[in-house]
């Protein structure tokens, strides 16, 4: 079926402005992962979920940072009052079974989402 | 807390030439480890992984070793090809809570005719 998918691709928006981005994972993924990736870096882990349950959000940067997944599937990671330091790519996967303890299984990743804060 | 250290870029080889790409790791418990290719204009793919000690993963020529006594996860192919032109990143599951990844700052190879 088809993969990750992540919206807006690109988005522009101005200092102080909040913004909300959506993670829609592989159909019936139990897993889904936030990462945020600085240009020349790495992945950085925000937060992840097994079903509606947020497991560990010990990544997000300070409170502005908040994600939901209500129903299990479609998730949204909003950042409130946004500044020039949010800019980056934030990359979105998911798994098929729940992660946790030793276990977690293949992440799938979508094409990740472009925020710039002018 | 966990880090994950790579060899730096870019590396540019020609085409069936040796590569490896170091990877050192710091993590407490029993991580799994993984190294993760992006091909340009794509998203992150898993490429392998091995989740014990001396586990062997591979996948199209690729090989890394899980060496807990170095603390290193190698990236390995005997003959690279034009197409694996790519970044590679390495990257650990936390070894108490599975689902948070740590990652490396990746390592751009390119590959030339």
């Amino acid at each position: 079926g088809a993969g990750v998918s992540q919206s807006p691709r690109y988005k522009v928006t101005k200092r102080g402005q909040d913004v909300a981005l959506r993670c829609d994972p592989i159909s019936g993924h139990v897993s889904l992962y936030w990462y945020r990736q600085a240009l020349g870096q790495g992945p950085e882990f925000l937060t992840y979920f097994n079903y509606e349950a947020q497991q560990d959000k010990s990544g997000l940067p300070n409170d502005r940072f908040s994600a939901e997944r209500p129903e299990g599937s479609i998730s949204t990671l909003t950042i409130q009052r946004t500044e020039q330091r949010d800019s980056a790519m934030y990359r979105c996967a998911s798994s098929l079974s729940a992660s946790g303890g030793l276990s977690t299984d293949t992440q799938y990743f979508g094409p990740g989402t472009r925020l710039t804060v002018l | 807390g966990n880090s994950v250290t790579q060899m730096e870029g870019p590396v540019t080889l020609s085409e069936e030439a040796f590569l490896t790409i170091n990877c050192t790791y710091t993590a407490t418990g029993y991580p799994s480890l993984f190294w993760y290719v992006q091909y340009p204009g794509e998203g992150l793919q898993l490429l392998l992984k091995a989740t014990k000690a001396d586990d062997k993963g591979s996948n199209k020529g690729f090989e890394a070793t899980y060496r807990k006594e170095t603390t290193s996860f190698h990236l390995e192919k005997g003959s690279v090809q034009v197409s694996d032109s790519a970044v590679y990143f390495c990257a650990l599951s936390d070894g108490t809570n599975a689902g948070k990844s740590t990652f490396g700052d990746g390592t751009t190879l390119t590959v030339k005719p």
